[in-house]
């Protein structure tokens, strides 16, 4: 069965440093990728997708990751980081030739912003 | 545009009590989606609505858990009767279709079984 693990519960960086959130993926078949994030009492957001072309996907927040397929990984980064980016990232995967599109999450990584 | 609403919030019972949760989706968005996220770990899909008809029911523990969708829109989640392991988020999502579409997230209803 298709897995996500995020490497890393708990992520702490500083202000203005770079942002590294790893996931893999167990699968053979390279599936649809996202990358959500959870801020405090809210529900999920989407920062980008990857489902096909570009390796390199841009999304919103100045994040972006990178799909790899000889790793099975699609890492999330941000140049520098906000006090505003404090909060809990998941990444999900979506199988490519489901009939459902049905949604697999990893267990999450809170990331923390120090000043 | 209205994002997806979700009501109760917050909702605290007794073991073995009964509780509904409500979503309304984004209109136009033909799936609707029930996750329940446990304190954690991220969210497991519980059921997932085409329109009126159910998809995936396949990880819905179908002797205390019920959903409907009537009309293909709003959507009602039931539990009865609760477990103390039902305690979690239960976070309602919606979509224009299935296949790599963005899903949009509700704020979730925050359950306490006592």
């Amino acid at each position: 069965a298709q897995s996500v693990t995020q490497l890393g519960s708990h992520v702490s960086v500083s202000e203005g440093a770079l942002v590294l959130l790893r996931c893999n993926y167990s699968s053979s078949v390279p599936p649809y990728l996202f990358w959500y994030v959870q801020y405090p009492n809210q529900g999920l957001q989407l920062l980008l997708k990857y489902t096909s072309a570009a390796t390199l996907v841009k999304g919103i927040n100045g994040f972006e990751a990178e799909f790899k397929k000889s790793e099975t990984s699609f890492h999330l980064t941000k140049p520098s980081a906000h006090m505003s980016d404090a909060a809990e990232y998941f990444c999900a995967v979506s199988e490519r030739y489901s009939n459902t599109g049905k949604l697999i999450f990893g267990q999450g990584t809170t990331l923390q912003v120090k000043p | 545009e209205a994002g997806v609403a979700q009501s109760p919030r917050y909702k605290i019972i007794e073991k073995r009590q009964s509780v509904a949760f409500w979503c309304n989706p984004i209109s136009g968005h033909a799936t609707l989606y029930w996750y329940q996220q446990i304190l954690g770990q991220g969210p497991k899909l519980l059921i997932q609505f085409q329109n009126n008809g159910v998809v995936d029911d396949s990880q819905l523990p179908k002797d205390r858990f019920s959903a409907e969708r009537l009309k293909g829109v709003d959507s009602t989640l039931k539990i009865q009767p609760a477990k103390l392991e039902d305690s979690a988020v239960y976070l309602c999502a919606s979509s224009l279709g299935r296949l790599a579409e963005t899903q949009y997230f509700g704020p979730g209803t925050r359950l306490l079984v006592l």
